[in-house]
């Protein structure tokens, strides 16, 4: 099973900061199969990022998804308030599915 | 636009059968690039996929849960359902149905709202 390392597990910034957050896969996943989603408290994940980069319907253009190989990486340009939450990456490219253990993005 | 809802028991006693099911609204179980998913959720553990099923019922298992999970497809109520087994307080979560598209390379870019399953007697 490819397990999904995120890093960091929190990070503190104020609106209008930049938000980089990384994702190491133990194997090479194929870029077409790494997701990222965003969480917030008492919902379900929504799709922001599939194929490494490529923004889901409604996604802001601040938010960007990058990398290959096993290092992945979602850049928050400018983090809005509505842009606290938990976000974790996901691959697909192999079975099992798995899920990082998120970061937090905090004020 | 399509939108999942999950129904089933809160509360399940131990060793017993959890039995979830989610309705797909706004659009077709049938339809060819969709893989109708199950995944849940504890502090513990994180999120963690469960399984899919196609419309026509072929299916994908994680290995950790594949002795006790049994996922069926209903298309004429347009609704895919999960059971899981023997069920113990470690199986206690919120559960989540998705949908996993093709045309975004299986990509989860539908939930239901999730549902908080507790294993207790």
């Amino acid at each position: 099973e490819i397990v999904l390392t995120q890093s960091p597990g929190s990070l503190s910034l104020s609106p209008g900061e930049r938000a980089t957050l990384s994702c190491r896969a133990s194997q090479s996943v194929n870029s077409a199969y790494l997701a990222w989603y965003q969480q917030k408290p008492g919902q379900a994940p929504r799709l922001l990022i599939y194929g490494a980069s490529f923004r889901a319907t409604g996604i802001p253009d601040r938010f960007r998804g990058s990398g290959s190989g096993p290092d992945f990486t979602l850049t928050i340009s400018r983090v809005e308030p509505e842009d606290f939450a938990v976000y974790y990456c996901q691959q697909y490219a192999s079975s099992p599915w798995t899920f990082g253990q998120g970061t937090k993005v905090e004020i | 636009q399509v939108q999942l809802q999950v129904s089933g028991p809160g509360l399940v006693k131990p060793s017993q059968t959890l039995s979830l099911t989610c309705t797909v609204s706004g659009g077709s179980i049938s339809s060819g690039d969709s893989y109708w998913s199950w995944i849940r959720q504890t502090p513990g553990k994180g999120l963690e996929w469960i399984g899919y099923i196609s419309y026509s019922g072929s299916t994908d298992y994680n290995p950790s849960l594949k002795s006790r999970v049994t996922m069926s497809v209903d298309t004429s109520k347009n609704q895919f359902s999960l059971k899981l087994t023997s069920v113990t307080a470690a199986d206690t979560a919120v559960f989540y149905c998705a949908r996993a598209n093709s045309r975004k390379w299986l990509s989860m870019d539908v939930w239901g709202q999730g549902t908080t399953v507790t294993v207790s007697s």
